[in-house]
């Protein structure tokens, strides 16, 4: 099993221009998540997904869009980047959603600039 | 709401010293409690979790027991070594909010031989 893949590894945009970060899992987890990492923030869930077609917002969604046609992937839309959005962005895969006890798997990240 | 505390950091530690991070959490059902620790460069990677109270997760030398009286979390390992230098984040997921994970805000561990 790869686990839980992001594409790309880093990214240079200028404000205004917009683009997709890539999430895939194979493990056949229903839930997954993404995350910003910001210096002394620790990590802000930003929309996650307990199935295909069903997202839900988290902590920080504004000018982020979601999407999740099928189980594998969840990919992350910026409409207008803008520099406040940047930061590392962490996919997470868990198997079952609304099972609190499980554990979350983590992607490598894609660290985002943003001019 | 849910919240999770951790211990300020930067942590520089001697190689074989014994390390503590704190952690104290705010749930409002039952939750379960994890550490992560993440190499630089590097997704975050599970280090241990407890899933109920008085439970101790434990891997590669870590420790944490779940304390429900002091709602607390707090890391620790005997004897450190270089190899351990990461940064280390406290997290939480509440029965009550059972898709939402909440950490603290990562604590950096240098360890100096």
């Amino acid at each position: 099993n790869a686990g839980v893949t992001q594409t790309p590894k880093f990214q240079v945009l200028k404000t205004g221009q917009s683009m997709t970060l890539q999430c895939a899992q194979d493990m056949n987890h229903e839930y997954m998540s993404w995350y910003r990492q910001d210096p002394g923030m620790g990590l802000r869930l930003i929309h996650y997904s307990v199935g295909a077609g069903i997202t839900d917002q988290g902590e920080v969604p504004n000018g982020y869009n979601v999407s999740r046609s099928t189980t594998e992937d969840f990919p992350l839309r910026l409409l207008s980047a803008a520099p406040s959005q940047t930061s590392v962005y962490f996919c997470a895969s868990r198997p079952r959603a609304w099972v609190s006890t499980d554990t979350q798997y983590f992607g490598p990240g894609t660290r985002l600039t943003v001019l | 709401g849910d919240s999770v505390t951790q211990m300020e950091g930067p942590v520089t530690l001697s190689e074989e010293a014994f390390l503590t991070i704190n952690c104290t959490y705010t749930a409002t059902g039952y939750p379960s409690l994890f550490w992560y620790v993440q190499y630089p460069g590097e997704g975050l990677q599970l280090l241990l979790k407890a899933t109920k109270a008085d439970d101790k997760g434990s891997n590669k030398g870590f420790e944490a027991t779940y304390r429900k009286e002091t709602t607390s979390f707090h890391l620790e390992k005997g004897s450190v070594q270089v190899s351990d230098s990461a940064v280390y984040f406290c997290a939480l997921s509440d029965s009550n909010t059972g898709n939402q994970f909440y950490f603290g805000t990562g604590t950096s561990l240098t360890v100096i031989p």
